[in-house]
């Protein structure tokens, strides 16, 4: 079964508010994690990355949090914007060394309510 | 130009039929990755290599084969397609290092 933990949840947020997608992963030796924005018809964008000797990383309106005590990851949206109404994944590399693959959660869609 | 092609952006086939799907790449990256996407089950990996000369299965690898015909180019074929192979396929690459996916836009494939 899939590691990432991510049931398919949609998340309704008002403009201008803040958003928090959380996602539970099982691996404990997982060393890097994604979250990628999927909107309709495109494929999967990168959003921001942590590797696992961090626990916090932030990007510009979003920072991503890594709770690696009880494998729990999650991202928050700042002053959200009718744009960011997408599908949010993330995502997490199981592989040691230089296998590099990543498996992927099922998705939470986010939808913005102007 | 996109950094990940992706070609045809949408096929519809017959059960039965060989059909490939086409993957290049203009980032110069050594590793390609095939996944298909169905709603509600995420990104599950089919095949990926990570040079021209390397070819490993994913998770759901049976009914798909590939071929790396260069570093920039990476196909997936489905020798005899069926109706549960209907998906969305996305092709990505990445470097060596742990910076991310580049995703293509996708396929949607149509097995009747």
């Amino acid at each position: 079964g899939e590691s990432v933990g991510l049931h398919l949840p949609t998340l309704s947020v008002q403009e201008g508010d803040n958003s928090i997608i959380n996602c539970a992963y099982s691996n404990s030796a997982s060393d890097y994690f994604i979250w990628y924005k999927q909107e309709s018809g495109k494929g999967p964008q990168f959003i921001i990355d942590i590797r696992s000797n961090m626990d916090k990383r932030q990007g510009q309106r979003v920072t991503v949090l890594l709770n690696k005590t009880v494998k729990h990851l999650s991202l928050q949206i700042a002053a959200t914007q009718p744009g960011d109404s997408a599908v949010y994944f993330c995502a997490e590399n199981i592989g040691g060394g230089s296998n590099y693959k990543l498996t992927f959660g099922k998705g939470t869609l986010l939808t913005v309510n102007p | 130009d996109a950094d990940v092609t992706q070609t045809p952006r949408n096929r519809i086939t017959k059960t039965g039929k060989r059909i490939m799907l086409e993957c290049s790449q203009t980032k110069g990256h050594d590793r390609m990755y095939w996944y298909r996407q169905d709603p509600g089950l995420g990104l599950r990996l089919i095949y990926y290599s990570f040079d021209v000369k390397d070819i490993n299965k994913g998770e759901i690898s049976d009914g798909y084969s590939v071929s790396r015909q260069a570093q920039a180019k990476f196909s997936l074929s489905l020798e005899s397609a069926i109706p549960n192979q209907t998906a969305l396929y996305f092709c990505a690459t990445s470097d060596d290092h742990r910076d991310g996916y580049t995703f293509g836009s996708g396929t949607r494939l149509t097995v009747v």
